[in-house]
């Protein structure tokens, strides 16, 4: 079956640094994305990562590693903006969207 | 990117009613999603909605509870038929985009449509 895994909460503090972790299982693979949700709002794109490696993109950076079926979403300097849910989610072989529940991110001053 | 725009934006509804809600996007596509998100729930696909054709449903919804629209390339209905206090839920229409910082095709989302039904 397809799966994915995300932690259910997390929280940390502002201007620290926070990774935010997710293992997936899909038949095939086209692609990991990550989204920001905030209460209330739509998902918004963050980040797509489809080769090993690192992506940065200002404060946030994403990974992967294809062999592992696994990817991380790292956070830094975090400001209280921060606080939303993180959604993991991989693109199968038919290019459907496989959604993670969501990472509900809580940034304490 | 994709601009989506969704109508209405919030509903309270009685039970037993239907429900239409609309989304517009700002360029032409060809498949259009609805996905539904339940409190504290992850995004779950209803259906894809092709122009020109049947949408095509996910295992669970069927076309008798979410007929779905898809005049042309830029517009599509979804209506929640006979409503329950369990539909109650954010409705999001969803294109396929070219995000140009990755230079990779992504999902954009409508704001959504929250959805109360009493």
């Amino acid at each position: 079956g397809q799966n994915i895994d995300q932690p259910t909460e997390m929280t940390a503090t502002e201007g620290a640094i926070v990774q935010i972790n997710c293992t997936y299982q899909t038949s095939g693979f086209n692609g990991l994305f990550w989204y920001q949700q905030h209460a209330g709002e739509a998902p918004t794109f963050l980040s797509y990562n489809v080769l090993d490696g690192l992506e940065e993109k200002g404060r946030f950076s994403s990974f992967l590693s294809r062999s592992k079926g696994y990817s991380y979403l790292l956070l830094k300097e975090l400001q209280m903006k921060d606080s939303a849910s993180y959604l993991c989610a991989s693109m199968d072989s038919n290019y459907q969207l496989i959604w993670g529940a969501g990472t509900k991110l809580i940034i304490k001053p | 990117s994709a601009v989506i725009s969704q109508k209405p934006s919030r509903d309270i509804c009685q039970r037993g009613t239907s429900l239409t809600i609309q989304c517009q996007v700002d360029s032409q596509v060809t498949m259009m999603f609805w996905y539904r998100q339940q409190p504290g729930q992850s995004l779950t696909l209803i259906a894809t909605a092709n122009q020109g054709s049947e949408a095509t449903y996910e295992s669970g919804f069927v076309i008798d509870k979410f007929p779905i629209s898809r005049p042309n390339l830029t517009f599509s209905t979804l209506t929640v038929s006979n409503m329950s206090p369990e539909d109650s839920s954010i409705y999001l229409c969803s294109v396929r985009g070219l995000d140009r910082g990755t230079m990779g095709e992504t999902q954009y989302f409508g704001p959504g449509t929250r959805l109360l039904v009493l």
